[in-house]
């Protein structure tokens, strides 16, 4: 069973707000992933990362921040909550291998159901 | 960037039937997985497939890399089988999914 979780699961706030998602796995894996996806939709990548101090964008990263300080942790941060942002944030994590980009399974946490007032 | 497709968009069983899904893509891939979406939005791993042939119970795949698609078998379906199931390929780029209901 995957060991990867994410706080808060349900979350709702005001137009403006500063927030920050958290993602934590106790898998020791290098990779991790930040997706966004409405319900029932297609995931779109935001953030993923190699390991310690690496972040890279995804195709909608414009929005948001992350940082990558200690392996096991991974959190997301909108600086200014717009409802557009209402939204599922899934957090994944895979191994990783300098040949390519993944070399095993890729476990999702529970996910976090953000609603911009 | 890799294009994606899958098919069918939605597909409606009766429980005990048999299915395919498809996942089509556009150029050469290093790796392929295929996840199930349950109805409470929880993803989880099937398969990690990026070419042969798998099988895990009722469930199995075959991805043909030459040929650039993927299948995923459901054989004697569930209820618990409903839900969206998404092939995820090596830039993590996911496909709109395939929306199973099982009907009981």
């Amino acid at each position: 069973e995957a060991d990867i979780y994410q706080t808060p699961r349900y979350l709702v706030i005001g137009t403006g707000k500063k927030i920050t998602l958290e993602c934590s796995q106790t898998m020791g894996h290098d990779k991790m992933y930040w997706y966004q996806q409405d319900p029932g939709m297609e995931l779109h990548l935001i953030h993923y990362s190699y390991g310690v101090n690496s972040t890279e964008k995804g195709d909608l990263s414009s929005e948001s921040t992350v940082s990558r300080i200690r392996t096991e942790h991974f959190p997301l941060t909108l600086e200014s909550a717009r409802p557009s942002h209402t939204s599922q944030y899934l957090c994944a994590s895979s191994e990783y291998s300098l040949t390519g980009w993944i070399t095993d399974t890729q476990y999702f946490g529970p996910g976090t159901r953000l609603t911009v007032l | 960037g890799i294009q994606v497709e899958q098919s069918p968009p939605d597909l409606i069983l009766q429980e005990g039937a048999n299915s395919t899904l498809r996942c089509n893509f556009s150029d050469s891939v290093n790796n392929l997985q295929w996840f199930h979406q349950n109805p409470w939005g929880q993803l989880i791993n099937l398969f990690y497939i990026p070419s042969g042939t798998k099988q895990n119970g009722r469930l199995s795949a075959t991805t043909v890399a030459t040929e650039r698609y993927s299948l995923l078998y459901i054989s004697s379906s569930q209820t618990t089988d409903s839900g969206v199931y998404f092939c995820a390929l090596d830039d993590m780029r996911f496909g709109a999914g395939t929306r199973l209901t099982v009907k009981p």
